[in-house]
């Protein structure tokens, strides 16, 4: 099975909170990431949190992190038809003074007026 | 300061051909990650340059190569392509090795036919 578990859409009205949700496997993974890719584009990343972090807000973004369970959530306040995009969420494990990501299959975000 | 960039941006090859991408990374940083991205398997790590110097390496084959100059511009090849081939081949630069956040490129979509 996947490493990195995420549901695949998620639809939201304009002006709602988006909570995208994930699992990951491995529990020395060090730094969990949420990236944003909006079509013909790379990855943006929005933001990270170390593995000791229960959460970690950044303007309408927060993360939250249950170690316990193995869990991430992104949350998006005041959802906005721009933040429509496909959200990856990635596990990373520290390799040869690196960390290398594995990502989950991505979230597509629809946002609807 | 300029993003990273990667040429070409569009590339159709033929099976058992060969294809060179290229990335430049963000002034100033001297790691350069590759990834593919694909519908069936997701985005998968390739391989991690730092200093000219293979870092880390993920699952492919060895017809997967890849080097990094001096200037920390960095080209990845794949020699008698396949048609599983077909992918966005996305790269990414960080500071230094072992640099939490990572700037992606647009990616090059190649098509094997």
């Amino acid at each position: 099975g996947e490493d990195v578990e995420q549901s695949l859409f998620l639809s939201v009205r304009e002006g709602d909170s988006s909570v995208i949700n994930c699992t990951y496997t491995d529990s020395s993974s060090t730094y969990l990431y949420w990236y944003k890719q909006e079509p013909g584009a790379g990855l943006q990343l929005l933001t990270y949190i170390f593995s000791n972090m229960d959460m970690k807000q950044d303007q309408r973004l927060t993360v939250l992190l249950n170690k316990k369970d193995k869990h991430l959530s992104l949350r998006i306040a005041d959802t906005q038809t721009g933040d429509s995009a496909i959200y990856f969420c990635a596990e990373t494990l520290p390799s040869g003074g690196s960390y290398i990501p594995t990502f989950g299959r991505g979230t597509s975000l629809i946002v609807h007026p | 300061k300029a993003g990273v960039t990667q040429t070409p941006r569009y590339l159709i090859k033929t099976r058992g051909q060969q294809v060179t991408l290229s990335c430049s990374p963000i002034s100033g940083h001297r790691s350069v990650s590759w990834y593919q991205q694909t519908p069936g398997q997701g985005l998968q790590f390739l391989f991690e340059y730092f200093s000219e110097t293979q870092r880390n390496k993920g699952n492919f084959p060895g017809r997967f190569s890849g080097r990094q100059f001096s200037n920390s511009r960095s080209e990845m090849n794949v020699s008698t392509l396949e048609l599983g081939d077909s992918a966005l081949y996305l790269c990414a630069s960080s500071l230094g090795s072992g640099t939490i956040e990572q700037y992606f490129g647009p990616g090059t979509r190649l098509t094997v036919t």
